[in-house]
């Protein structure tokens, strides 16, 4: 079955610790995307990736960094300068040409620092 | 900076009822989709209105767009508990993808 997917599901992080979150997605899709959702709140754009070996930072980049070395993969790093990590993390794909193409999310990450 | 904002934040209704939640947005869009997403879960694509259009269904989802106004109507008819989730408004703008702040629908049995 085609789909994006993010692991772990749940992770805890220590003060200081930078942590991965996994996404991998199989539909062959060129975009990426990683979004944060604090409780109650709406998506806010972190980074996107367009195709491999570029990215640009969204609307809260700071304390955050990815990389896209291969098109299936696109792990992002929550590093010790992100002041407040602990959210719901949630990565996207889509077509990358036309602005016509939906989006397919996985089913998240819930970081917490513990 | 969001592009768009839903409104009612929250809504309640009972079951049979129909659920109408708004979204509204800052700059031109060539379309304007909606997302359902179940608590803790990703977000779910369920309807498109491209610019040119007024209005689509798709179910029991009726979607309307007004340009001149730049906002976006959701309508669910007869609700179902089932259909208890946030729903979101997204709007594509170049490479980037913004969403809304959402609408939390809980429909009681």
């Amino acid at each position: 079955d085609g789909g994006i997917t993010q692991s772990p599901k749940y992770l805890f992080r220590k003060e200081g610790q930078n942590v991965t979150l996994s996404c991998e997605q199989n539909l062959n899709h060129d975009a990426m995307y990683w979004y944060r959702q604090d409780p109650g709140q709406g998506l806010r754009l972190i980074y996107y990736s367009q195709i491999v070996n570029d990215f640009q930072k969204g609307d809260i980049a700071e304390g955050y960094s990815v990389s896209r070395e291969k098109k299936e993969s696109f792990p992002l790093t929550v590093t010790s300068a992100q002041k407040n990590p602990t959210a719901f993390y949630l990565c996207a794909s889509r077509v990358s040409y036309g602005q016509e193409n939906e989006a397919f999310f996985g089913q998240g990450t819930r970081l917490t620092v513990v | 900076s969001q592009q768009g904002e839903e409104d009612p934040q929250a809504l309640s209704i009972q079951e049979g009822e129909n659920a109408t939640m708004n979204c509204s947005y800052k700059t031109s869009i060539n379309n304007l989709q909606w997302y359902r997403q179940n608590s803790g879960r990703g977000l779910v694509h369920l309807i498109l209105i491209r610019s040119n259009e007024r209005e689509k269904h798709s179910g029991r989802l009726r979607v309307t767009l007004d340009t001149s106004k730049k906002s976006s109507s959701l309508l669910i008819t007869a609700s179902r508990a089932a259909d208890t989730a946030s729903y979101f408004c997204a709007t594509p703008n170049f490479n980037k993808f913004y969403f809304g702040s959402g609408t939390k629908l809980n429909v009681k049995p």
